[in-house]
């Protein structure tokens, strides 16, 4: 089953811009976690934010949370060509059994 | 982090036969393991939990019999696609997790084509 939505579900921006890609679930979450994946490939994990906490910054990666409108949303700030993939929100429950129920994802293209 | 191999990455088999997909944790314990489908430009969907040395719970919609999951050690979960169709031509990815670490890890995902 899918948590929710993401939206955009494509963007396309020029190199040096950012880009804010939205999500939103459902349920009550332990925490929310972000990935990317490049056409065809496997997942990578890009970054982790609690339920009880409101934003994370890792490099060019912002994510924020909020519990009570339960969405997040992804900020990458100068954007490369080499940040063209997909991405995708995915919710957890639990702490460690329990898999993670991913929204649809955004397929962002960044224009050199 | 830890790793999570999968294998094949790509198979292409004809309809009829069954295929089988292997999925190792290689540095940890994996008492759970998770395999998702997903379909071009959609994202991944569970189909099923697999439990090492107990029977997989399966999402609903999920055929069990079509797909079969074994965790017979805490280091390898398989799929085994049985009577494949040109339908169930998809990206299979299988995923696992640490106990206490909140990151998943993913295997690289096995490209099915069933011709």
């Amino acid at each position: 089953s899918q948590q929710g939505e993401e939206d955009p579900q494509a963007l396309s921006i020029q190199e040096g811009e950012n880009a804010t890609m939205n999500c939103s679930y459902k349920t009550s979450i332990n925490n929310l976690q972000w990935y990317r994946q490049n056409s065809g490939r496997g997942l990578v994990h890009l970054i982790l934010i609690r339920s009880n906490e409101r934003e994370k910054h890792s490099g060019r990666l912002r994510v924020t949370l909020d519990t009570s409108k339960k969405s997040s949303s992804l900020l990458i700030t100068a954007s490369r060509a080499a940040d063209t993939a997909s991405y995708f929100c995915a919710t957890d429950r639990g702490s460690g059994n329990t898999p993670l129920v991913f929204g649809k994802g955004t397929r962002l293209s960044v224009i050199a | 982090g830890a790793v999570v191999s999968q294998h094949p990455s790509r198979v292409i088999c004809k309809s009829g036969t069954s295929v089988k997909i292997e999925c190792r944790s290689l540095d940890f314990q994996a008492t759970t393991m998770f395999w998702y489908r997903q379909f071009p430009k959609q994202s991944l969907m569970l189909m099923a939990t697999s439990n090492e040395g107990s029977k997989a719970t399966y999402e609903q919609g999920v055929e069990k019999d079509k797909f079969l999951i074994n965790h017979a050690s805490l280091t390898l979960s398989t799929l085994t696609v049985t009577s494949a169709h040109p339908e169930d031509s998809s990206f299979y990815i299988c995923s696992a997790r640490v106990t206490g670490n909140t990151e998943a890890f993913f295997g690289q995902g096995t490209r099915l084509t069933v011709v």
